[in-house]
């Protein structure tokens, strides 16, 4: 089975603009994880979804970010008014549920706010 | 909010070295991931570790819960072992990630 794929891969907007970043998790995986990795960095915790709720969105920076998972399989990472701090390398990683389990990480999109 | 410490920052050796990387985090976790990440790739899962020691081919992990501490091993290190490794502490939730240590092996 296919791993966990994101799109798109680069994705360059001009500041202000609206984004949207994709995550298909593993199939069958019931938690999903979205990062933001800024140069240099470690990769930080956005958002986690167990299903289609998410159980924990407390590292979105702000109400310009927002996730949604409807059918508990795909996710949406969605940014308002994007600015220039915003660039970075955004990650979704998959599990099969509960902290003890390995997540699976998908290759990023890379964002870039001109 | 888990404070997780790597070390060091950047390290490079030959080839044929054994080498350690130590990662240590401030609050009591379920368990602790080493990941790899190379040069403008993905980043893979290497170890999940709960308690004491985990060998994969010429990488060791090892854990020590009652001092929040972790170190990873490489023997016989290769040049293709040259990447980026994290350490992240896993909650309830999602992971805490160290800065990473960025190891570059010489030939």
């Amino acid at each position: 089975g296919a791993g966990v794929s994101q799109t798109p891969s680069n994705k360059v907007t001009e500041k202000g603009k609206y984004v949207e970043l994709r995550c298909d998790p593993i199939s069958g995986h019931t938690a999903l994880y979205w990062y933001r990795q800024s140069l240099g960095q470690g990769p930080e915790f956005l958002i986690y979804f167990q299903g289609t709720g998410a159980a924990d969105d407390s590292g979105l920076p702000n109400d310009r970010f927002f996730a949604v998972r409807p059918e508990g399989s795909v996710s949406t990472l969605k940014i308002q008014r994007t600015e220039r701090g915003d660039s970075a390398v955004y990650l979704c990683a998959s599990s099969s549920g509960g902290s003890l389990n390995t997540q699976y990480f998908g290759p990023g999109t890379r964002l870039t706010v001109l | 909010k888990n404070e997780v410490e790597q070390s060091p920052q950047n390290l490079t050796a030959q080839e044929g070295e054994f080498i350690t990387i130590n990662c240590s985090y401030s609050v009591g976790i379920s368990a602790l991931h080493w990941l790899q990440q190379h040069p403008g790739g993905g980043i893979v899962s290497l170890f999940m570790l709960s308690s004491g020691k985990k060998k994969h081919g010429r990488l060791i992990a090892t854990i020590n819960i009652q001092e929040k501490h972790s170190s990873l091993h490489i023997t016989a290190s290769h040049p293709r072992d040259s990447a980026v490794y994290i350490c992240a502490a896993g909650g309830a939730d999602g992971l805490t990630f160290g800065k990473g240590t960025h190891l570059i092996i010489q030939p």
